[in-house]
């Protein structure tokens, strides 16, 4: 089984709808990330949370929120889609008591489309 | 901020032969750490090979290798024998060590093998 997976794997809406990424991850891991990628401008980040009581914007936070349910769920929000919002979203995890580089562990991306 | 730029939209090589893909970067930081990351269609992504920014020595992982040049800050990665399961989207990434949230990505290069 993956280590972090993501759900749905793909999504078409409409403008002005709500709409929520799930990601889930087993490997134990505090940090989690929530990134979008676009042609041309690469991986950026949204929101990342290094345990459950704590939440940070990233380069890119507006119109976006996140729900950190548990150590091993992080959740991105749409409040009210806007077709600029279509993109590849990937969420990552890490373990910085690793040792392993700051590596980050990315699932299988979500496309979203908004019409 | 830090910035990582990779300057070939696309690429491309026959099998079997030799391709660099380059990463420039910029940063005020010593230490930090920089990967490259293969995206498949499938659009996962696959973490090739990562480098400490204080080990002189390149980084090599069997097919790929790094040619780093701190000082010049770049890091480009060639890819020997390439095989048709090599096309993929590469990016550049870099983070800085002490802050785990910021992994910063190249716009990427699309790498497509041709038999």
């Amino acid at each position: 089984d993956a280590d972090v997976t993501q759900t749905p794997r793909n999504r078409i809406t409409k403008t002005g709808k709500r709409i929520m990424l799930e990601c889930s991850q087993t490997k134990g891991h505090d940090r989690m990330y929530w990134y979008r990628q676009d042609p041309g401008l690469g991986l950026r980040l949204i929101y990342y949370s290094f345990d459950v009581k704590d939440i940070n914007k990233g380069e890119i936070s507006d119109g976006y929120s996140v729900s950190r349910q548990a150590q091993a769920k992080f959740s991105l929000s749409l409040e009210s889609a806007i077709p600029n919002q279509t993109a590849l979203y990937f969420c990552a995890t890490s373990d910085p008591t690793s040792g392993d580089y700051n590596e980050q562990f990315f699932g299988p991306g979500t496309r979203l489309t908004v019409l | 901020a830090q910035t990582v730029t990779q300057s070939q939209p696309e690429m491309s090589v026959q099998e079997a032969e030799t391709v660099t893909l380059s990463c420039t970067y910029d940063t005020s930081e010593n230490n930090y750490y920089l990967f490259w990351y293969k995206q498949p269609p499938s659009r996962q992504m696959i973490l090739v090979i990562r480098q400490e920014a204080y080990k002189q020595q390149n980084a090599t992982e069997n097919r790929f290798s790094v040619n780093f040049q701190k000082a010049a800050k770049s890091f480009s990665l060639k890819i020997s024998d390439s095989q048709l399961g090599d096309t993929a989207m590469y990016f550049c990434a870099f983070i800085r060590a002490r802050h785990n949230n910021d992994m910063r990505f190249g716009a990427g290069t699309r790498l497509t093998v041709k038999p």
